[in-house]
């Protein structure tokens, strides 16, 4: 398995707290992503980084922001969660940014948001 | 524009007999494709890809898939299953330049009786 590990592994907070998850990485890989899973949507891009403070949005960006400060370290921040952001969260890597390149997937955060 | 429509959300197969999980897709590019397995409570794992080399790809544990270019199909198929082989199963197309248009399909749950 690929060195990606998430934190916290599950989370139950209240709406309109902040709250942060982390991925962390030991493989040096250059591309990092924030997906979420919901029933009946597969995995959705919230956003992706292509390097050290170097990122972009993905297709559900909304009430989402992320940093990167550190190669193996990409955060996830709600600035304040809502009911909607309940959902688990995969982080992913990959060592290029095209299309034909493997990602590989972290354990994910199940997040509940009451 | 991309998309990706997995036909069937849940199939149900005996130990032995043969799967088949069916994937088509829409692409304005040269796609990639492919698909990932997640087991219960798990990060998703690459089963194989198509980069446009050959059109019969074979994955791991034996699954494969073939490209279908005038069907739009890339259909998941293994002769025999196995009790190991039931989680959910994920097609993805892909823009071949940029990881950051990744569409998944909205998974397939593949249940194997006894």
């Amino acid at each position: 398995d690929a060195g990606i590990t998430q934190s916290p592994r599950h989370k139950v907070t209240e709406t309109g707290t902040p709250v942060t998850l982390r991925c962390h990485q030991t493989e040096n890989h250059r591309y990092m992503y924030w997906y979420r899973q919901d029933p009946g949507h597969g995995l959705r891009l919230i956003h992706y980084s292509y390097g050290v403070k170097d990122t972009d949005k993905g297709e559900v960006s909304d009430g989402y922001s992320v940093s990167r400060s550190k190669t193996e370290d990409f955060l996830l921040t709600l600035e304040s969660a809502t009911s909607s952001q309940t959902s688990v969260y995969f982080c992913a890597i990959s060592d290029g940014g095209q299309g034909v390149d493997t990602q590989y997937f972290g354990p994910g955060t199940r997040l509940t948001v009451l | 524009a991309q998309s990706v429509t997995q036909l069937d959300s849940h199939v149900s197969v005996s130990e032995g007999t043969p799967v088949l999980l069916r994937c088509n897709y829409s692409s304005s590019y040269s796609p990639s494709l492919f698909w990932y397995v997640q087991h219960p409570n798990k990060g998703l794992q690459l089963l194989l890809k198509y980069t446009s080399a050959a059109t019969l790809v074979k994955g791991i544990n034996g699954f494969e898939a073939e490209f279908k270019k005038s069907e739009t199909s890339f259909h998941l198929t293994k002769p025999s299953a196995h009790m190991s082989d039931a989680a959910e199963y994920f097609c993805v197309v892909s823009s071949y330049s940029s990881a950051s248009k990744i569409i998944f399909g909205s998974g397939t749950r593949l249940s194997i009786r006894p």
